[in-house]
């Protein structure tokens, strides 16, 4: 596509409801990342794949956050038994470089999650 | 641990003006840094993109600098316009993924 898309925009669930979210990356990019962003901060690194593996999860908070690329391209953040604190928008982003380096990064829109 | 802080955290400025943002990183061993813009309810947009061999960056009306053995980093905005008002965020990659500030508010006033 001609940009990372990223389903849904607004989720809003009840606190120990399970939730996934889908990021579909640009085209040919290899790398992919996922961040979360509260209010006022800084986006926060959570998991990053290179291909299908993922190459560094030591950003997940814990073990309800757990996140797929079985393809190489489409992935999916999962996030079990949801507490108010996981609301905020989680984004994801693109590369199309290997290596440590991560090149420039293309972010999508993101999806904002609210647990009620 | 990487941090990294960008100040200041929120600024004013009238249309026309010619602005500075700061951006400072604790660890020097750096790949890049990038800046980004953030407008409300959004994703984030790249803005420029500086190789840790790099000095500077420029598009347009803004220019990037990148010292790495201060750990250091500014954006400079020429001319600014209303439609600049967003969100810039300043981030570095290095043994980690992109590691992000907080931000810089800023709003350019008609």
């Amino acid at each position: 596509g001609a940009g990372v898309s990223q389903t849904p925009s607004n989720k809003v669930t009840e606190k120990g409801k399970y939730v996934e979210l889908r990021c579909d990356p640009i085209s040919g990019h290899t790398a992919l990342y996922w961040y979360r962003q509260s209010l006022g901060q800084g986006p926060e690194f959570l998991i990053y794949f290179q291909g299908t593996g993922a190459a560094d999860d030591s950003g997940l908070p814990n073990d309800r956050f757990f996140a797929v690329r079985p393809e190489g391209s489409v992935s999916t953040l999962k996030i079990q038994r949801t507490e108010r604190g996981d609301s905020a928008v989680y984004l994801c982003a693109s590369s199309s470089w290997t290596g440590s380096n991560t090149g420039e990064l293309f972010f999508g829109e993101g999806s904002r999650l609210t647990v009620l | 641990k990487q941090e990294v802080t960008q100040i200041p955290a929120a600024l004013s400025v009238p249309e026309g003006e010619n602005l500075v943002l700061n951006c400072s990183f604790t660890d020097s061993a750096i790949y890049n840094l990038q800046w980004f813009r953030q407008d409300p309810g959004k994703g984030l947009t790249s803005l420029l993109l500086i190789q840790s061999s790099q000095r500077e960056q420029t598009s347009g009306r803004l220019n990037a600098s990148l010292d790495k053995s201060s750990g250091r980093s500014t954006l400079y905005i020429a001319a600014s316009q209303p439609g600049d008002s967003a969100t810039y965020l300043c981030a570095v990659s290095g043994n980690t993924p992109l590691v992000f500030g907080k931000g810089t508010r800023l709003s350019v006033i008609a």
